[in-house]
């Protein structure tokens, strides 16, 4: 259970172009989506935080208009990256997150992460 | 500020022998502490969390992690190191920002386990 997919795994386009990343939880309903970029050898950075049907919440120094992202359903989220440049490139992973109650009665938000996608920006 | 720190660029090992890969943190309040996997080109992969309870936390494939907090550490252990265990290892650490539970990730380490 829990399964987060994204698609596509791998993707190149040309500079100047726009691109539709996907994330999907496969099998819950996800209260909140997470999307992050890792750069090559490099942690993952948290880009935006999205609830479905609400504006995304984006951290200092990601470009809002550059990186559009669309929390459609509880199921899915996008994430497009608009006139790509070659310093967009970069690994992207999404992650999904759902309440599970803990033994205790505690409340807690599991992140589930996708297996990301490789952008090529040419 | 919520920071975490993974001191260890890359650690090498013998398989066979013990490992240890480190992280410090610091967060305000009770800490909720993580342990990725990564392998090449894949997504994370869950290993163990701390969120309350023992501090010797129990997780995938043989991995423990022990929460100190004394010394705001979480190392990652494991008794005797497979070959298979190569990969690049995030720690990270939950805090509440503007109403979302956030993760902030350590830089990685990277362990080389040798034959």
């Amino acid at each position: 259970g829990a399964v987060v997919s994204q698609h596509p795994s791998r993707v190149i386009c040309k500079s100047g172009t726009s691109v539709k990343i996907e994330c999907r939880s496969l099998d819950f309903q996800a209260t909140t989506m997470f999307w992050y970029r890792q750069f090559p050898k490099k942690s993952l950075m948290l880009m935006a935080t999205s609830n479905e049907g609400s504006k995304a919440t984006y951290e200092q120094g990601v470009e809002k208009d550059k990186f559009l992202i669309n929390h459609a359903s509880l199921t899915l989220s996008t994430l497009t990256v608009t006139s790509a440049h070659p310093e967009d490139s970069s690994f992207y992973i999404c992650s999904a997150s759902m309440p599970k109650i803990l033994a205790g009665g505690i409340t807690f938000h599991e992140q589930y992460f996708g297996p990301g996608t490789r952008l090529t920006v040419t | 500020a919520q920071s975490v720190a993974q001191p260890e660029d890359q650690v090498n090992v013998a398989e066979g022998n013990p490992l240890t890969v480190k992280c410090t943190y610091s967060v305000s309040g009770n800490p909720y502490l993580f342990w990725y996997v990564q392998y090449p080109n894949r997504g994370l992969q869950f290993l163990l969390k701390y969120i309350t309870g023992d501090n010797l936390v129990k997780g995938s494939y043989g991995f423990e992690a022990e929460f100190n907090k004394s010394q705001t550490s979480f190392h990652l252990k494991k008794p005797s190191a497979l070959v298979s265990d190569s990969a690049l290892y995030f720690c990270a650490v939950r805090f509440n920002s503007g109403g979302y539970n956030k993760l902030i990730f350590g830089a990685g380490t990277r362990l080389a386990v040798h034959p």
